[in-house]
Parts: C-alpha cells; sequence; structure tokens
C-alpha cells in the first residue's frame, strides 16, 4: 500500500539556521510528491510539487526538495529559517492514476517551530 | 479571486446526527475533493468529484456521502454522526482531474471544524 512517512513530530530551530524536513514514501509506480504548509487554523498551501524531471525542485517562500528515487526520499530544505515559518508540513504523495485523479496520500506531518 | 471557500466555519453536533458542509471552488475549476484531518494526523482522502460525477472515493463507510452541483459547488454529508468523526473538514479545488497537468494545482480550503458530542 502507498504511505509517506515524515520521521520527525516536532523540529525546533532558530531564526537564520539552516532546515530539513524529511520524507520518505512507499509508492509502486512514479510518484507524483508535494509539500504543503498549515498554519494554525488555515488550510494547505502547496509549496511545491515533483512530478519528473530535475530532481531538485524549488517552491515558494525560498523552500526547495530533493526527490531521491534510490532511497525513496523527498526532502524539504530551506537555507535560512524565517520565524514566520513556523507551522505544519506535510508531505503528500499522489496516487490517483498516475496523476489522472487526484488522491493524495498524506504523512502525519511535521511541527516546525522558530526559536528568536 | 476568492479561493476555496467553505461554510460553516464550525459546527458542533450530537451522536446520531447528520450534518451537511458546503464548499464552493475556485472559480474555473471544476474538480473538488474532500479530506478529513483528525486532530494530530496529516489529512485523509475522502472524495473526489469532476464534472458533477464521483472520480474516486476514500476508505471511508457508506455514512459519509457527497454531490457536485453544475456551479461545481460541492456538499459533503455525513449521517449516524460518530465521536470520531470530530475532525477538520478540508474542500479542495483543482482546475483539471490531477496533477498531471502541473498547471493545476490542488487548492484546499480553510476547511470546517466539526465536534461531535
Amino acid at each position: 500500500a502507498q504511505s509517506v512517512t515524515q520521521p520527525d513530530i516536532h523540529i525546533t530551530v532558530s531564526e537564520g539556521a539552516s532546515l530539513e524536513l524529511r520524507c520518505n514514501y512507499s509508492y509502486g509506480a512514479t510518484p507524483y510528491l508535494f509539500w504543503y504548509v498549515q498554519s494554525p487554523g488555515q488550510g494547505l498551501q502547496l509549496l511545491l510539487k515533483y512530478f519528473s524531471g530535475d530532481t531538485l525542485v524549488q517552491g515558494i517562500k525560498g523552500f526547495e526538495a530533493e526527490f531521491k528515487r534510490s532511497q525513496s526520499s523527498f526532502n524539504l530544505r530551506k537555507p535560512s529559517v524565517h520565524w514566520s515559518d513556523a507551522a505544519e508540513y506535510f508531505c503528500a504523495v499522489d496516487r490517483g492514476s498516475g496523476g489522472s485523479n487526484y488522491k493524495l496520500t498524506f504523512g502525519k506531518g511535521t511541527l516546525l517551530t522558530v526559536n528568536p | 479571486d476568492a479561493g476555496v471557500t467553505q461554510s460553516p466555519t464550525h459546527l458542533i453536533k450530537t451522536r446520531g446526527q447528520h450534518v451537511t458542509l458546503r464548499c464552493s471552488p475556485i472559480s474555473g475549476h471544476k474538480s473538488v475533493s474532500w479530506y478529513q484531518q483528525v486532530l494530530g494526523q496529516g489529512p485523509q482522502f475522502i472524495f473526489q468529484y469532476y464534472e458533477k460525477e464521483e472520480r474516486g472515493r476514500g476508505n471511508f463507510p457508506d455514512r459519509f456521502s457527497a454531490r457536485q452541483f453544475p456551479n461545481y459547488s460541492s456538499e459533503l454529508n455525513v449521517n449516524a454522526l460518530l465521536l470520531g468523526d470530530s475532525a477538520l473538514y478540508l474542500c479542495a479545488s483543482s482546475l483539471y482531474r490531477g496533477s498531471l497537468l502541473s498547471n493545476s494545482p490542488l487548492h484546499f480550503g480553510n476547511g470546517t471544524r466539526l465536534t461531535v458530542t
């Protein structure tokens, strides 16, 4: 069965420090991968997506993610964290018929706390 | 342009009751999906509708049903509410059915917080 694992439930970093959030997926076919961010009381905002091609994907707000097929990973990175980045981050894989239908499977999320 | 709008924002119901949640997609979007997010978990897929037809269903009991109207808005209905149905219900819309077309990302609303007592 398809699944997404985010090993870190909670991460705390200092403002200005670099960030890496881990995501591992289990999916038989070519995965369509996403990172979303959720602020308290809000819906999900798409940060970036990977469909094919270049394995390093750039997103909004200075985030990037690298797809590594050999490790079944899609880790999210940011070189310098801002206080406004504090939120919950979700990795997701689309298992909807090779991208023809939306059916996202989400990880349990990683809560990011940013210290001043 | 308005994003995905959901109503109501909060709702309190009693076990055994029925609830209807509403969603208006972004203008021009023809696909609407519903997700359930239990506290401390990631969202779980419930339904997808495209052009008024059900295109996908997650692992939810028949107490959950949905429909999409000619204007592409959607309703999620839950019958015989259980305590475990307490969650944030998220609606998402997209231009097309799936993620294959990179210019058709999934846009989420802010959700309806359902509490069952």
